[in-house]
């Protein structure tokens, strides 16, 4: 069984659309995240959310928007898409709010091209 | 701003050669340290990670860590890789107190047959 699921695996798309990325996990876990990782492999936290409630929102841009109906799901819409979005997203879970002892457990994953 | 630093970008080396790969942070209170993998095509897996307690951290598939804090060091060690350890190696710091993550920039290891 999947733990954390992430749909599409890939995404194509021209710019100016707007798209979103869905993430799934069936771990139980009450916080989730959204991180990007850069042509360069730089993995970056972009937001978690807690239960629902967001507790990290570095700074991206507010063409981001995570929503999180409930707390096993983080999806992530991207308005008005740029070139520099291209990146590979992922989202990962962990049990409570991270902290020692915790672990995070990533999804596979959306690679995302903006042509 | 605390930040993760990944020195080798590349390794390539032959089976059964050791390997070491090399993290710095730069926060000088207390943390907790981590190294994920990531295979071919496949999602960030937990390698080994370190709270307290012993240094020398063991992980999955023979890898070790030494977490030196004098150095605010966490290298990675195996000491005779395989083929299918070719991969990305991310190491990830975060501060006891904090809740999140700070990854490295990652190191890609192409192990030859």
């Amino acid at each position: 069984d999947t733990a954390v699921s992430q749909t599409p695996k890939y995404l194509v798309t021209q710019m100016g659309n707007d798209k979103s990325i869905k993430c799934e996990q069936n771990l139980g876990h009450d916080t989730m995240y959204w991180y990007k990782q850069d042509s360069k492999k730089f993995l970056k936290i972009m937001f978690s959310y807690n239960n629902k409630e967001l507790i990290i929102n570095e700074t991206v841009p507010n063409r981001f928007s995570p929503k999180s109906p409930d707390k096993a799901h983080l999806n992530l819409h991207i308005n008005s898409l740029e070139l520099g979005d291209s990146a590979v997203y992922f989202c990962a879970s962990s049990l409570h709010t991270l902290r020692p002892q915790e672990t995070q457990y990533f999804g596979p994953g959306t690679r995302l091209l903006v042509l | 701003a605390q930040s993760v630093s990944q020195h080798n970008h590349h390794v390539i080396l032959s089976e059964a050669a050791s390997l070491e790969l090399g993290c710095n942070y730069s926060y000088g209170g207390t943390v907790n340290l981590f190294w994920y993998v990531q295979y071919p095509g496949q999602h960030l897996q937990l390698l080994l990670k370190y709270f307290s307690g012993d240094p020398l951290v063991k992980g999955i598939k023979g890898f070790e860590a030494e977490f030196i804090k004098s150095k605010f060091s966490f290298n990675l060690r195996k000491p005779s890789v395989q083929w299918s350890d070719t991969a990305e190696y991310f190491c990830a710091v975060i501060r006891a107190a904090g809740n999140k993550l700070t990854f490295g920039g990652g190191t890609r290891v192409l192990v030859k047959p």
